[in-house]
């Protein structure tokens, strides 16, 4: 049972490139999330999916886009990248039963340069 | 600004000791609360979830809530150098399960 699967764990981006950021869960959870953390900072939400096809704007999430075609699969689009982007990313995902904790992937470590 | 709001530390106790962590937040209506520990350069793990007030326990974990005083708290008993971390406070309304984390506390035990 691998959870939540997120790819890749590191990369190197130059400013104004664009790249995706997958995630992939195997719990058949319909919530899903992505998070962005700051050192020393929280996490701050970015985006999240009640079910495929549903999407909706958390916190920061300008410079991103989403889509959720399956249950399973919830990529984060990084379009024109810039040095405020660079950040720990962590997808996760949870049970629609109510106030159910978070499963997280391993987070994918963005530079921006 | 729904905020939860925690003391960045770091806290250090010796080994065996009793490791107490604070939290506050700001949003009334929360409802559901959650400890998670995250180890440097790894992804956050829950440990313990409250939504009454009052205490949990679970093993050497002791999650306490108070709503009259927006406050949580989480308690390890005989802390262990292996219980050295970070440790992020989460709380919500729980429309969807969205919930806003707190900056963390660093504790660290000493053998």
């Amino acid at each position: 049972n691998a959870g939540v699967t997120q790819t890749p764990k590191f990369r190197i981006l130059k400013i104004g490139q664009s790249m995706t950021l997958q995630c992939t869960q195997d719990m058949n959870h319909n919530y899903m999330y992505w998070y962005r953390q700051d050192p020393g900072m929280g996490l701050k939400l970015i985006y999240y999916s009640v079910g495929a096809g549903i999407t909706d704007k958390g916190e920061v999430p300008n410079g991103y886009n989403v889509s959720r075609s399956t249950t399973e699969d919830f990529p984060l689009r990084l379009e024109l990248a810039a040095p405020s982007q660079t950040s720990v990313y962590f997808c996760a995902s949870s049970s629609t039963r109510d106030s159910y904790g978070y499963t997280f992937g391993s987070g994918t470590r963005l530079t921006v340069v | 600004q729904k905020e939860v709001e925690q003391n960045s530390g770091p806290l250090s106790v010796p080994e065996g000791a009793i490791a107490s962590l604070n939290c506050t937040y700001s949003d009334r209506g929360s409802q559901s609360f959650f400890w998670y520990r995250q180890y440097s350069g790894k992804s956050p793990e829950l440990i313990m979830s409250i939504y009454s007030n009052g205490d949990k326990e679970d093993g050497r974990f002791t999650a306490q809530l108070n709503k009259a005083s927006q406050y949580v708290s989480l308690l390890i008993r005989d802390s262990q150098p292996s219980d050295s971390a970070t440790y992020l406070c989460a709380g919500g309304q729980g429309n969807f399960n969205k919930f806003y984390f707190g900056s963390g506390t660093k504790l660290n035990v000493k053998p």
